[in-house]
Parts: C-alpha cells; sequence; structure tokens
C-alpha cells in the first residue's frame, strides 16, 4: 500500500522553464510534507517543506503547494537550471518531520 | 558543520552472509533513523532511534536484521543472514527540529 505517490517517474524541462512535480498521498494522518533532491551516490538533501496549516510556502526559486482536500502537493521550479537536475522525492509525516514516508521519486533532467 | 557519516560506502557479499553498517550521525542530533533504498524506489524507513531507544521498529525485519544505538551516539544496523532482496542502499539520518539530514549511504549487493 503505497501512501506517497508520485506518478511521473520522469520530466524534462527546458531550461529557464517552469518544472513542476507533483505528489499525491492517501494516509490523513500526515501533517507535514517535504521535498528532497538527490544526486547520484549521494543522500537525499532537504530542499523545502510544508505543514498543512498552509497551502504555499516558497523559498527563492522553490515554491511548494498544498491542497489537503485533494490531498496533493507540488514542486514548482522557476526557473529551472541544469543543476536542477536530479531525482525528486516527496516525502509526508504525522508529526513535524519525524518517520518520512517517501515517495518513489522523480527524475528531472533539464535541458540546456 | 559535519555531516552524517556511514561505512563502507559499498559492500558486496553473497547470500546467507552476515554484513553491518555503522553510522555517526551530526553532533547533538538525538533522533537517528535507518532507511532502506531498494532501486528505483523512494526509501523506506526501518528504525528510529530517540537517543538510545527504539521508537518505532514496525518496518525492521526482526528475523534478520538488528540495530543498535548503544551510548546514544553511533548506531549500527546488522543484517543476519542477507538474503538477494537486501540489495538496497542503506541510508542513515538524523533529525533535528523536523529536519532529517542523511548520509550519503552504503550501497549493499548481495550475491
Amino acid at each position: 500500500d503505497q501512501q506517497v505517490k508520485q506518478n511521473s517517474p520522469s520530466l524534462s524541462v527546458q531550461e529557464g522553464r517552469i518544472s513542476i512535480l507533483n505528489c499525491d498521498y492517501t494516509n490523513s494522518m500526515f501533517d507535514y510534507f517535504l521535498w528532497y533532491k538527490k544526486y547520484p551516490a549521494e543522500g537525499p538533501t532537504f530542499l523545502i517543506s510544508i505543514s498543512s496549516i498552509k497551502d504555499k510556502n516558497e523559498d527563492g526559486r522553490f515554491t511548494v503547494f498544498l491542497n489537503k482536500s485533494a490531498k496533493h502537493l507540488s514542486l514548482h521550479i522557476v526557473p529551472s537550471q541544469p543543476g536542477d537536475s536530479a531525482v525528486y522525492f516527496c516525502a509526508a509525516s504525522p508529526n513535524a518531520g519525524n518517520m518520512l514516508t517517501f515517495g518513489g521519486g522523480t527524475r528531472l533532467m533539464v535541458k540546456p | 558543520e559535519a555531516g552524517v557519516a556511514q561505512s563502507p560506502r559499498y559492500k558486496i557479499i553473497e547470500k546467507r552472509q552476515s554484513v553491518a553498517f555503522w553510522c555517526n550521525p551530526i553532533s547533538g542530533h538525538a533522533t537517528l533513523y535507518w532507511y532502506q533504498q531498494i532501486l528505483g524506489q523512494g526509501p523506506k524507513l526501518l528504525i528510529q532511534f530517540q537517543n538510545n531507544g527504539v521508537v518505532d521498529d514496525s518496518q525492521l525485519p526482526k528475523d534478520r536484521f538488528s540495530a543498535e544505538r548503544l551510548k546514544g551516539v553511533d548506531s549500527t544496523l546488522k543484517i543476519q543472514p542477507a538474503k538477494l532482496e537486501d540489495s538496497a542502499v542503506y541510508l542513515c539520518a538524523s533529525s533535528f527540529e523536523g529536519r532529517s539530514i542523511f548520509g550519503s549511504g552504503t550501497q549493499l549487493s548481495v550475491l
């Protein structure tokens, strides 16, 4: 039973354009959501998070949107840069970042 | 600030052998996690420690996996005996104020 799903295994975007990565969850107990970025042979690196009391959180080029009624969140990267090319994982937690449940990841490729 | 240290980086063993992984978390981080990441999938939580106590090990296959964090700092994860399906990257993470910091992981290949 996959409680966190990323339905797009890969995404290709032109440099300078917007990248939109999507994530769906099923567990109503999740109240904290995070995005991690992973390069090959490295551990996941924290990118941005959002609490369920908010519907948007922004940090520079990265914005996360949360739609609680649809149990859906998305990560927007604007503008996309070649260095953003990595695997992005969505993660969810029932209590402020502990005991993360991860999605399967989306591989983002930003073309110069 | 030093990151989460893990060793070894790579390990190749034959099935039914034993293997151990080591993790040194960020200084001062009381919470430590072990995750298993199978190729093409997201990390899956195996066990959570708070200081030297186990908070949750419900997803740890206890017939072959064990983990300890005796002094509340370093942790080891052991597999005995290993199976082919244990081939994965084993990630250690430590947490402070809700943000988990991951190590680079140990890539295990079971032949």
